[in-house]
């Protein structure tokens, strides 16, 4: 499995922008970056994910660097909900391999 | 609520029980997983079912022993289990599909006294 790295954490402020970085040298053609979050006391949620082009949806933006070997996982405004560890994964979406879990980055929102 | 529910929330149980933990989503999805997720550790994926056909079982002691006998739910019966089987369990299901991810419930906290 192609591996990621990221912080162990981060802080922000509340309505501040986030941005969490994953770095992936080592990922294939293939493999999508998929990022989830999990808030406390609970299971992980999706975010987003994207291959080559960069991504937005109502919860956040995702933006992938040219080489792919990068990409960003940027909240617009936090808030203390947002609070959360997030995981940044790798996967072949093409062969519905199962995901895999690092530490991720545990973000903590000031007030 | 996502769509993937499980039971109990919270269990505490002696070394010598027997006990279960049970996981249910009616989001139409045909695979589901276990995840375990120890503090202060990533989640590690347990088992995986696909069309109720364990595919994957990922080097976990016997005293864990997964069911799935309809797509609707999973079970992961529990004996003789060890005080560092104390975990966060959790429960997930995928359409199984190329392309889609995961949806998870809000896991089981289980202590082993």
């Amino acid at each position: 499995d192609a591996k990621t790295t990221q912080p162990n954490s981060m802080e922000s402020n509340e309505e501040e922008p986030v941005h969490l970085p994953c770095n992936h040298s080592t990922i294939s053609g293939t493999d999508y970056i998929h990022w989830y979050r999990q808030l406390p006391s609970q299971g992980p949620e999706y975010v987003i994910h994207g291959l080559t082009s960069n991504v937005n949806n109502r919860m956040a933006s995702l933006a992938i660097a040219e080489d792919r070997k990068s990409s960003t996982l940027i909240l617009h405004r936090a808030t203390l909900r947002d609070a959360a560890v997030y995981y940044c994964i790798l996967r072949d979406d093409n062969y519905g391999q199962n995901f895999v879990f690092g530490p991720g980055t545990r973000l903590s929102v000031l007030p | 609520e996502t769509g993937v529910t499980q039971t109990p929330r919270h269990l505490v149980m002696g070394m010598t029980n027997k006990k279960s933990l049970k996981c249910e989503q009616h989001l139409g999805h045909n695979a589901m997983y276990w995840y375990k997720q120890s503090a202060k550790k990533p989640l590690e994926l347990m088992f995986v079912y696909s069309l109720e056909e364990r595919v994957e079982n990922n080097s976990v002691p016997s005293r864990f022993s997964p069911e799935c006998p309809n797509s609707s739910h999973l079970f992961l019966h529990l004996h003789t289990l060890q005080p560092e089987d104390s975990a966060l369990y959790l429960c997930a299901s995928s359409p199984r599909d190329r392309g889609y991810g995961y949806t998870f419930g809000s896991g089981t906290r289980l202590t082993v006294v």
